[in-house]
């Protein structure tokens, strides 16, 4: 009964292809996010979706697009994959006007 | 800039000692979360604190959150080895509909 799940849980991959991480949440919550957590623990936000609407689009790179089949779903998908990518991406859910409070497990990429 | 500064960057303490990690922003937070982060694993909710003057406890951990909405505290009570890990504060700085959060304080527990 995971809250926010992600998958995988580990993602090692090649410079130069296209991959996805998927993310689900089932608490019913209206707005998914996606986080990127850096080699120094930095965490910052990348995309943020609201009943499948884009609300929050920080600057990230075009090779980044998120995508939302429905509320419980919140998809990542990266092209032409870069050393710079390696990081942990979170996944996070909440509701609309307050600030998200559940995270997925993350995801560790690892660029080679 | 940065808009959550977290303090220590680290810290390191003997089994059984207090501890208090801070958060501290310029501007007003509309919402302060703790999360924990054990090393390779997700974020673990702590608490949320939202008024000023809030304080809030589970188990041997209380957080604060100051008067002014400007700062926070966690204070861990008889640390244990179970209590090392990442501890990162996150906020809506400004009302706005996302969490920023500060670098990160790693504690370790020595036995």
């Amino acid at each position: 009964d995971t809250a926010v799940s992600q998958t995988p849980k580990y993602l090692v991959t090649q410079m130069g292809n296209d991959k996805s991480i998927k993310c689900e949440q089932n608490l019913g919550h209206d707005t998914m996010y996606w986080y990127k957590q850096d080699s120094k623990k930095f965490l910052k936000i990348m995309f943020s979706y609201n009943n499948k609407e884009l609300i929050i689009n920080e600057t990230v790179p075009n090779r980044f697009s998120p995508k939302s089949p429905d509320k419980a779903h919140l998809n990542l998908h990266i092209n032409s994959l870069e050393l710079g990518d390696s990081a942990v991406y979170f996944c996070a859910s909440g509701r609309r006007g307050v600030p998200e409070a559940f995270f997925g497990q993350g995801t560790r990429l690892t660029v080679v | 800039s940065q808009e959550l500064e977290q303090s220590p960057q680290s810290l390191i303490v003997q089994e059984g000692k207090n501890l208090t990690i801070n958060c501290t922003s310029s501007k007003t937070l509309y919402g302060l979360y703790w999360y924990k982060q054990k090393y390779g694993e997700g974020l673990i909710f702590l608490m949320m604190l939202q008024k000023g003057g809030e304080e809030k406890s589970h188990e041997k951990i209380t957080a604060k959150l100051d008067e002014k909405k400007q700062q926070s505290s966690l204070h861990i009570t008889a640390s244990q080895p179970s209590h090392a890990g990442i501890y990162l504060c996150g906020a809506d700085v400004g009302g706005s509909e996302k969490l920023v959060f500060g670098k990160g304080t790693k504690l370790t527990v020595n036995p």
